[in-house]
């Protein structure tokens, strides 16, 4: 199973929205509603941010958001924040109790 | 609250073998579905394998990295899950996370905070 497609990098200043996009295929992403993302500071575990392709676990700002289109996964930052500075990875089940995971995107706040 | 501990991290060299343990509460055990994920140093996320609870069979599944190498378990009894890993190699060197799925398709999910495994000689 191949990691899911990510950018390296995303940017945007300070209240500006910033979307980063999950490639995968119609055996993961496509086949299932079942994608989650998760923000990940330096030296410190994930926190999930969105699951289940839309939706936001309590203590989630409503400033994250979730989306997708056939194969690919969409996580939306709106009015980004200093401490959204963070790496960001996607997952998605991939079937037969199979997870994939993205190869991560790195977001600056400029 | 939830608490996933993980232990048993350490130094190994190339061949070798290292358990690691999750302790878990806050939450039913008996009943959950528990993850490994690993980090390696400056990488990505890595999908490691994934326990069933007993009432659904308690099989595991693993990535193609590790299958035949690597061998996860539980104890209900004690609410831990297990990670053993044999014939390790230098690539297998990571911070290796455990993970409760609170949904058997991967879905909402806690994560614990995760041990360092260093492979070297």
């Amino acid at each position: 199973q191949s990691a899911l497609t990510q950018p390296p990098s995303a940017s945007g200043s300070p209240g500006q929205s910033v979307t980063i996009s999950c490639t995968g295929t119609s055996s993961d992403v496509g086949g299932y509603n079942y994608v989650s993302w998760y923000q990940q500071h330096p030296g410190k575990a994930p926190r999930l941010m969105i699951y289940e392709v839309i939706k936001r676990p309590s203590g989630v700002p409503d400033r994250f958001s979730g989306s997708k289109s056939g194969n690919t996964a969409s996580l939306t930052v709106s009015g980004l924040q200093a401490e959204d500075e963070a790496d960001y990875y996607c997952s998605s089940y991939a079937g037969g109790n199979i997870l994939v995971f993205g190869t991560g995107t790195r977001v600056t706040v400029l | 609250e939830v608490q996933l501990v993980e232990s048993g991290g350490g130094l190994v060299k190339p061949g070798g073998s290292l358990r690691l343990s999750c302790a878990a509460s806050g939450f039913k055990f008996i009943d959950a579905w528990m993850s490994w994920v690993r980090q390696a140093p400056g990488k990505g996320l890595e999908w490691v394998g994934r326990i069933k609870s007993k009432g659904s069979g308690g099989t595991a599944d693993y990535a193609a990295a590790v299958k035949g190498r690597f061998t996860i378990s539980r104890d209900d009894s004690k609410n831990t899950v297990d990670l053993q890993m044999e014939s390790l190699k230098v690539e297998d060197a990571a911070v290796y996370y455990c993970k409760w799925e609170r949904s058997r398709y991967y879905g909402m999910d806690d994560w614990g905070q995760g041990t360092t495994v260093t492979v070297s000689s």
